[in-house]
């Protein structure tokens, strides 16, 4: 399976705190994004960033990719109660519009 | 308008029955998929059309027929399901590898109960 792994499956913080989550994959990648999905329903895309890139920032999102370890990692500064979601990371191929998610962190934060 | 529409929000079909799922975008967008995803687990690929063609078909049973009708619609027909076949059935939509932009927009998903 291409399917790549995310760790933790499971992250409660206290509000106000940093998230990281973290991301590997196991194939040549054109670029990794990170989704959003609240309670079981559709996902929302948060940030992408290509092969070439090594860091990106989005708000309060900063998510960095390292393509000799095949890993990337999200970071969610400032947690706010509303941020309590599962967090998947996407790669997708060249050449095609294939997009394959990673198993996902849950995230909860604590008010 | 960056919206997907996917209809029904909730099906519950027997295994004998012919359901379809809908899918509806007006973003121009050139591929369309359709994901699988159970509980807790992460959505997995099960077709892409790119341009209105099939594209990409992850080994996904007969019993799952999709359709592209036009580049603003896509339709997966449901036959002879198993109760296994539950799920939360996603479609989303992105430019399209040629056009630069594998983003993809999502619906709100069809939760398919088979009894």
């Amino acid at each position: 399976s291409q399917q790549g792994e995310e760790d933790p499956q499971a992250l409660s913080i206290q509000e106000g705190e940093n998230a990281t989550m973290n991301c590997s994959y196991k194939t040549s990648i054109n670029n990794l994004q990170w989704y959003r999905q609240n309670s079981g329903r559709g996902l929302v895309h948060l940030i992408l960033i290509r092969s070439n890139e090594r860091e990106k920032h989005s708000g309060r999102l900063r998510v960095t990719l390292d393509t000799s370890k095949k890993s990337s990692s999200l970071l969610i500064t400032a947690s706010r109660a509303a941020d309590t979601a599962s967090y998947f990371c996407a790669h997708a191929n060249f050449g095609n519009e294939k997009l394959t998610f990673g198993t996902g962190t849950r995230l909860t934060i604590i008010p | 308008d960056t919206e997907v529409t996917q209809t029904p929000k909730h099906l519950v079909m027997g295994m004998t029955n012919k359901k379809s799922l809908k899918c509806e975008q007006h973003m121009g967008h050139r591929a369309m998929y359709w994901y699988k995803q159970k509980a807790k687990k992460p959505p997995e690929l099960m077709f892409v059309y790119s341009y209105e063609k099939l594209s990409i078909n992850e080994s996904v049973p007969s019993r799952f027929s999709p359709e592209c009708p036009n580049s603003s619609l896509l339709n997966l027909h449901l036959h002879a399901l198993q109760p296994e076949d539950s799920a939360l059935y996603l479609c989303a939509s992105s430019q399209g590898y040629t056009r630069g932009g594998t983003e993809a927009f999502f619906g709100q998903g069809t939760r398919l109960t088979v009894v």
